[in-house]
């Protein structure tokens, strides 16, 4: 069975901030897939990075950087220079060898002007 | 490419009544699956497919059935709606282990 830990709740930042959302993961899977999705007011879900567990190498991709590390089982995301358009809930979800994702509670991110 | 297609957007059902939820891809994904999302939560799993004709239980599988005559589309049918199944209801295809999701149907029973 799968189980995903976002601890912090709710997260508020003023622009330009960086900020870092956790995340920490059970699974039994030996292969598996870890994904973060961005929930904006609007209400649909968002696609930010798919990671493979056997790939552990860090990604930076514009004002978003992932850290995955297999031995604390979290995977974190980072955003630099947070701006007001940021604002979402974020989710982590692993998931298994199947397409099956099992999601966190999410983070609510709130960036102020 | 038109992605995930949910129809309705929204519905309002009284206690007891049926309906069914529709969801369509045009990426010829053989996964599709649907989720429910509540308030101040994370999506959780109702039902998924693996491919045409193939269908299972997710985490919260009762007072749902679905069925998967053809690749292209996922309906989700509540036979007798509850207040409990208010919520916000996801569809999502997914290939090589990535999901993409529908815009969600929102749903409230009275």
């Amino acid at each position: 069975a799968q189980k995903v830990t976002q601890a912090q709740t709710e997260i508020s930042v003023v622009e330009k901030e960086d900020v870092t959302l956790d995340c920490v993961y059970e699974t039994r899977d030996t292969t598996y897939y870890l994904f973060w999705y961005k929930q904006p007011p609007s209400g649909e879900l968002v696609f930010l990075i798919r990671r493979n567990s056997f790939d552990e190498q860090n990604e930076i991709s514009g004002r978003y950087s992932w850290n995955f590390q297999k031995s604390t089982s979290s995977f974190n995301f980072t955003i630099t220079a947070s701006q007001v358009v940021d604002s979402a809930v974020y989710f982590c979800a692993p998931g298994g060898n199947t397409d099956k994702l099992i999601f966190g509670t999410g983070t609510r991110l709130q960036v102020f002007p | 490419n038109a992605g995930v297609t949910q129809t309705p957007k929204f519905q309002v059902l009284k206690t007891g009544q049926s309906m069914t939820l529709q969801c369509a891809q045009d990426m010829n994904h053989e996964y599709m699956s649907w989720y429910r999302q509540d308030p101040g939560m994370g999506l959780r799993l109702i039902h998924y497919s693996v491919g045409a004709g193939i269908t299972d239980q997710g985490e919260v599988p009762n007072g749902y059935n679905v069925s998967r005559s053809t690749t292209e589309d996922f309906p989700l049918r509540l036979l007798s709606a509850a207040p409990s199944q208010t919520s916000v209801y996801f569809c999502a295809s997914s290939y090589g282990g990535s999901q993409y999701f529908g815009p969600g149907t929102r749903l409230l029973v009275l």
